[in-house]
């Protein structure tokens, strides 16, 4: 089967870091993506990995290890605004396979 | 430039009864990709179209169909509509089918059947 490992929930305070978790076991692999949802929006592309190492993009990084299978979305200087569900997605032949999401709520 | 752009964004409709859900992708993309969000959960794959041909299928029944116009556009429809049908339906697009490439999604479709 096929299947994504992230947390269901992560809480942190604005200005804070957090590391957001993703195992997976897919019989196709090209890469992992990470989207961003806010509530009864659409989904929005944060980053994406192909090779192992650091993808890094403003106050969002993102890792990969391929050998691991395991990858990871750190988010700095969270702000409030940073609350939302994450997901990561193996990107397979033409389609994305999601993780159940992690919802990230900030505090002040 | 619009992003994508799906149609209509809320929907309520009655068990037994058929739906067709519209996606234009934004200009220049080929490659337009259908996904169903139940409440709580991921997207889960339906669908892939690419030149107009269906180049992927996930596991949904057939009373899931969807077809590519000439301009790329595209239509999901259910028939046979089932309580558990309710979600938000995404359409994503891309520039290619490569999975390199990264996927743009629109606001989505929330279907609600009773």
């Amino acid at each position: 089967g096929q299947s994504l490992e992230q947390p269901s929930e992560v809480t942190a305070v604005e200005g804070a870091i957090v590391q957001i978790n993703c195992t997976y076991q897919t019989s196709g692999f090209y890469g992992l993506s990470w989207y961003q949802q806010h509530d009864g929006g659409a989904p929005t592309f944060l980053s994406y990995n192909a090779l192992d190492g650091l993808e890094e993009t403003g106050r969002f990084s993102s890792f990969l290890s391929r050998s691991d299978s395991y990858g990871y979305l750190l988010l700095q200087e969270l702000q409030m605004k940073d609350s939302a569900s994450y997901f990561c997605a193996v990107q397979d032949t033409g389609k994305l396979i999601f993780g159940q999401g992690t919802t990230l709520q900030v505090k002040p | 430039d619009a992003g994508v752009t799906q149609s209509p964004t809320h929907l309520i409709k009655t068990r037994g009864q058929h739906v067709t859900l519209r996606c234009s992708p934004i200009s220049g993309h080929k490659s337009v990709s259908w996904y169903q969000q139940v409440l709580g959960q991921g997207p889960q794959f339906i669908f892939q179209y690419y030149e107009k041909e269906e180049r992927g299928r996930g596991n949904f029944p057939d009373r899931f169909s969807a077809r590519q116009f000439p301009n790329y556009s595209s239509e999901l429809n259910v028939n046979a509509l089932l309580l558990g049908d309710s979600a938000l339906y995404l359409c994503a697009s891309r520039v290619s089918r490569l999975a390199n490439t990264e996927a743009f999604f629109g606001q989505g479709t929330r279907l609600t059947v009773v």
